[in-house]
């Protein structure tokens, strides 16, 4: 079975400051690997995908991720921050066979000060 | 497009007692998905429906929870009965058919259920 591992629980950061999360996943097989986002009070959102093709994905508010296949990660990354991106963000993976569960990550907590 | 609706937004209980949580998916969509979330934790996966087939229950507390989805189309998620550790952030999601695959999909998340058992 897939598992999902942030490696950040909080992060606190100033505005225009670069941002980067660690998302690593273990599963030996082919995957779909997600990033969602939780600002307060709201649901789920995608912030962008990755199933096939460039490793390099570009999401939504300038943010991006690298898959990284011989490392199994998935990073989420975004040059200068803002304040509201303020919130909870998680990574998800879901494997192509079998069950394909979709499983998220513990999330990581993300405070832009201003 | 509607998107996946949940009801009751909030819901406080006593431990012991029942509770039901109710999810219509987006129109379409094959895949329902129940999850649990803790405060302070990511989302974990309850029940994954495919159609009104269960595709993985393997996380789903059978003695106290049970879900159904009549028609391949709304779906209930029942505690009977619950404990203070059930304390939780109840979300359904769904997404169309094709997911999972090399299919370029994704999981629609609802805005959730708040249960506090006291």
């Amino acid at each position: 079975a897939q598992s999902v591992s942030q490696h950040n629980h909080h992060v606190i950061l100033s505005e225009a400051a670069s941002l980067e999360l660690g998302c690593n996943y273990s599963y030996g097989g082919t995957v779909n690997l997600f990033w969602y986002v939780q600002y307060p009070g709201q649901h789920l959102q995608l912030l962008l995908k990755y199933f096939s093709g460039d490793p390099l994905v570009k999401g939504i508010k300038g943010f991006e991720a690298e898959f990284i296949k011989s490392k199994f990660s998935f990073n989420l990354r975004k040059p200068s921050v803002q304040w509201s991106d303020t919130a909870e963000y998680f990574c998800a993976v879901n494997a192509r066979q079998g069950a394909q569960k979709l499983v998220f990550g513990q999330g990581t907590r993300l405070t832009i000060n201003p | 497009e509607a998107g996946v609706a949940q009801s009751p937004r909030y819901k406080i209980i006593e431990k012991r007692q029942s509770v039901a949580f109710w999810c219509n998916p987006i129109s379409g969509h094959a895949t329902l998905y129940w999850y649990q979330q803790i405060l302070g934790q990511g989302p974990k996966l309850l029940i994954q429906f495919q159609n009104n087939g269960v595709v993985d229950d393997s996380q789903l507390p059978k003695d106290r929870f049970s879900a159904e989805r009549l028609k391949g189309v709304d779906s209930t998620l029942k505690i009977q009965p619950a404990k203070l550790e059930d304390s939780a952030v109840y979300l359904c999601a769904s997404s169309p058919p094709g997911w999972g695959g090399a299919s370029n999909t994704e999981a629609f998340f609802g805005q959730g259920t708040r249960l506090t058992v006291v």
